[in-house]
């Protein structure tokens, strides 16, 4: 069965510091990969995906991602992050599974930025 | 812009009632889906339905089941409440002949079982 792997629960930043969140998959065929956010008090939204082509993509609000295809990794990046930032991010993947294709979520990382 | 609505944002039910989770959306999607989310677990799929009166489990049916007789709308339902279903629910939809995974999501309904 597909499993996703979140490396952090809890991440604790300053302004201005970079960020790298880890995420780990656990599926051998061809996968759609995904961050979601969730700021508080609002809906998950789509932060940035990655279907095929280029490995590295870029989401909005100067967040990228990496895929790594050896490593079965996703992890998400941002140079500085701000006060804004301060959510909830969710890697998930979309692979073919019986029943049809399904998508599998971590189990998030709370990220809080320190003004 | 895609809307997904969730008819109740907040329910608080006792052990043994049966429970109602509705999920409309506005575009003429055909796939639709339950997760429930809770802290240090993510969101974990419930059941998915790829059209009208279709529907397949995900990875935690148990206690659940659920009612597409619409396409616009996804219903889930608790047929005997327990404690243990204490959660946030979320519908979301995703467009498309096939299931891409990119989801858009409904603000999500709490349920609170006592």
């Amino acid at each position: 069965a597909q499993s996703v792997s979140q490396h952090n629960h809890h991440v604790i930043l300053s302004e201005a510091a970079s960020l790298e969140l880890g995420c780990n998959y656990s599926y051998g065929g061809t996968v759609n990969l995904f961050w979601y956010v969730q700021y508080p008090g609002q809906h998950l939204q789509l932060l940035l995906k990655y279907f095929s082509g280029d490995p590295l993509v870029k989401g909005i609000k100067g967040f990228e991602a990496e895929f790594i295809k050896s490593k079965f990794s996703f992890n998400l990046r941002k140079p500085s992050v701000q006060w804004s930032d301060t959510a909830e991010y969710f890697c998930a993947v979309n692979a073919r599974d019986t029943g049809g294709f399904k998508t599998i979520f971590g189990a998030g990382t709370r990220l809080f930025v320190k003004a | 812009d895609v809307k997904v609505t969730q008819s109740s944002r907040y329910l608080v039910k006792r052990t043994g009632e049966k429970v109602f989770l509705e999920c409309v959306q506005d575009m003429d999607h055909e796939n639709m889906f339950w997760y429930r989310q809770d802290p240090g677990l993510g969101l974990r799929l419930i059941y998915f339905s790829y059209d009208v009166k279709m529907k397949e489990k995900g990875d935690i049916p148990e206690g659940y089941s659920v009612s597409r007789e619409k396409k616009e709308r996804f219903s889930l339902i608790l047929e005997s409440a327990s404690t243990n279903q204490t959660s946030m629910y979320l519908c979301a939809i995703s467009s498309g002949s096939t299931n891409t995974g990119e989801l858009f999501f409904g603000e999500g309904s709490r349920l609170t079982v006592l």
